[in-house]
């Protein structure tokens, strides 16, 4: 397996805040990591792909200037949320990609629960 | 047509009994698979990845079907700590093996 830790698992704030996400690979190098977002009982959303050194590739509907990604390590990719409304309220979890017998496998952090008042 | 569909379920069953999740995916070109186990508000975990001849981890048993597009999840002598939600994901090269993941078929299993 692999260990991927998330930071911080819980946040609360205030509508036009913003919130910075943490994902760390804690014992392999990922040159690409993911954030999804999770509704209730709705199914994991990619929201963009990470590449170290490099600008993230957004999904389509996705707006890059509001969940700004930045991945300046092998290890660690953050999400920040700009201008936080309440619609942003979401389970957001990040994933690092490993290479392993042949085939890409993902492993995926905690998670972090955003509630925004 | 989605591109990775499961039924969500919910799968009842007793402690003890077996069953079994389809997930069935519309990109003919897709090479890997992977079954995950999400917990009620907890990230996914990789349960197991699925090879073309098919695999075992205990309990559990992982199918490929190329010729019908699908993949199997099958979970002998059912526990109650298996209660969660199976997710499926399948990737492929061409699309740099981002996996893209179904819904999730939620069991409950009971005692």
């Amino acid at each position: 397996g692999a260990v991927v830790s998330q930071h911080p698992s819980r946040v609360i704030c205030k509508s036009g805040t913003s919130v910075k996400i943490e994902c760390r690979s804690l014992d392999f190098q990922a040159t690409t990591m993911f954030w999804y977002r999770q509704f209730p009982k709705q199914s994991l959303m990619l929201m963009a792909t990470s590449n170290e050194g490099s600008k993230a590739t957004y999904e389509q509907g996705v707006e890059k200037d509001k969940f700004l990604i930045n991945h300046a390590s092998l290890t660690l990719s953050t999400l920040t949320v700009t201008s936080a409304h309440p619609e942003d309220s979401s389970f957001y979890i990040c994933s690092a990609r490993k290479l392993a017998g042949g085939s890409y496998e993902q492993y995926f952090g905690p998670g972090t629960r955003l509630t925004v008042t | 047509r989605k591109e990775v569909e499961q039924d969500p379920g919910p799968f009842n069953v007793p402690e003890g009994a077996t069953v079994a999740f389809n997930c069935t995916y519309s990109n003919s070109a897709s090479q890997s698979f992977f079954w995950y186990r999400q917990d009620c508000r907890k990230e996914p975990k990789l349960l197991m990845s699925v090879y073309s001849s098919g695999n075992e981890d205990g309990r559990f048993t992982a199918q490929l079907n190329r010729a019908s597009q699908y993949i199997s999840l099958l979970i002998r002598d059912s526990k109650l700590s298996d209660s969660a939600t199976y997710l499926c994901a399948v990737s492929s090269s061409g699309g740099s093996y981002i996996p893209t993941f179904g819904r999730g078929t939620s069991l409950i299993v009971h005692p």
